[in-house]
Order: C-alpha cells, then sequence, then structure tokens
C-alpha cells in the first residue's frame, strides 16, 4: 500500500499565481485534512474532511480552498499564493468519520512563494 | 486554538542515555498522541494514549497521560543514534481536530 500520497514534493510559485497541491490514500480512510508546518509553530490544520462531499475549516483556512469529491482524494488550492504561505505542507487521513483514531500523514509538499 | 507547549525544545544526549520529554496544555484532552519526524518526512505516530493516567510503551518508547488531563509524557530508553529526529506532541477534546506542539529535537551523539 501507498498509504497517503502528495504530490508535487516541491513547488516553487509566484505571488499571485495559483496552484493545487494533491493528496491521495489507498487505505478507504474517511478522514482527511490538511496542515501546514511552519519553523516553531508545531502543525496548523489548515481544513478537514470527514467523507465525500463534506469538509470544513481547521484553524488557519484563510487563502485556501478544498474539495472532496471522492473517499481517496483531497486536493487543496492556493487561488492566489501569497509569501505569507510558503511552508511545508502535509496531508493526513484517518480511519471513520471522526478523528478519534491516530492520522496517518504524507511525506509533504515544501512550497515557496516569492 | 489550544496552546500545546512542548519541553525542552531541543537535546543533546550520548548514545545509551535515557531522553525524557513532555507536552503540556491549557485546556483538558481525551486524547494524546506522541509522532516522530524525520527530515523530509511526514511524522510517524509512535504512541496513542485515551485515558488519564495510561501507560503504554512502544518498543524503547513509553508515554504516559497525565492524571490532570493537560499533560502527557515521553520517555526513550538507552537512546541510539537512529532516534535522531523532532518528537511531536498532539491533544484533542472533542471535535475534529488534533492540536500540535512545536516540537522537541533529538540529537544522539554516538
Amino acid at each position: 500500500n501507498a498509504g497517503v500520497t502528495q504530490t508535487p514534493k516541491f513547488q516553487v510559485l509566484k505571488t499571485g499565481q495559483s496552484m493545487t497541491l494533491q493528496c491521495a490514500q489507498d487505505m478507504n480512510h474517511e478522514y482527511m485534512s490538511w496542515y501546514r508546518q511552519d519553523p516553531g509553530m508545531g502543525l496548523r490544520l489548515i481544513h478537514y474532511s470527514v467523507g465525500a462531499g463534506i469538509t470544513d475549516q481547521g484553524e488557519v483556512p484563510n487563502g485556501y480552498n478544498v474539495s472532496r469529491s471522492t473517499t481517496e482524494d483531497f486536493p487543496l488550492r492556493l487561488l492566489s499564493a501569497a509569501p505569507s504561505q510558503t511552508s511545508v505542507y502535509f496531508c493526513a487521513s484517518s480511519y471513520g468519520r471522526e478523528i478519534s483514531q491516530p492520522q496517518h500523514f504524507g511525506d509533504g509538499t515544501r512550497l515557496s512563494i516569492l | 486554538g489550544q496552546q500545546l507547549n512542548q519541553s525542552p525544545q531541543s537535546m543533546f544526549i550520548q548514545e545509551g542515555e535515557d531522553v525524557s520529554m513532555n507536552c503540556t496544555s491549557s485546556s483538558i484532552f481525551n486524547t494524546w498522541l506522541w509522532y516522530k519526524q524525520e527530515p523530509g518526512e511526514g511524522p510517524v505516530l509512535l504512541i496513542a494514549l485515551y485515558k488519564a493516567g495510561e501507560l503504554t510503551s512502544n518498543g524503547r518508547l513509553t508515554a504516559q497521560f497525565g492524571i490532570t488531563r493537560k499533560d502527557s509524557f515521553l520517555n526513550i530508553s538507552a537512546s541510539i543514534p537512529s532516534d535522531v529526529g523532532i518528537y511531536f506532541c498532539a491533544g484533542r477534546f472533542n471535535g475534529n481536530q488534533f492540536y500540535f506542539g512545536t516540537g522537541t529535537s533529538l540529537t544522539v551523539i554516538p
């Protein structure tokens, strides 16, 4: 099993550009989430989904959109990239619709906004 | 959001030594998790704790869910070079969000 797969691994954008970070899991997990990791701040939740067609905001949702059309995929969209969005982004998934189960993380996407 | 404080921020230890780190919260939690992250990779779950006072081991790692439900502890016995990494705690009360600590960076000197 691949687990949680994130693409791309690295990306450089110019301010104002848009892009989509991809996340796919093959474990049939209902719960999926996106975090950003910044130095000295741990991981902060951006958006999460408890199943196909259902999404909700986390701690730092501004500037990001998500959708969940299938159980497997949970893409994160930056509509107009800003330097403050330079970060490492992690996608995670867990079994069930509630986050009672520990999450499995992907290897991250390192994003730089110039 | 919830504030989780991890200490120490970093540790430099000799191979073979024991390691202790902790995580404290401003709020009570129902679940505590401990993760390890190595460079260029995502966090990997080490131990999950679901009850106050619970003590759980995973090989040389032992974690405890504090009685007050506002803290958790992770111990590593007889450290080895592959223990190097950043250790994160995460906690949850109710709802669909875990809150993460800022991490403890561990360096093991052979």
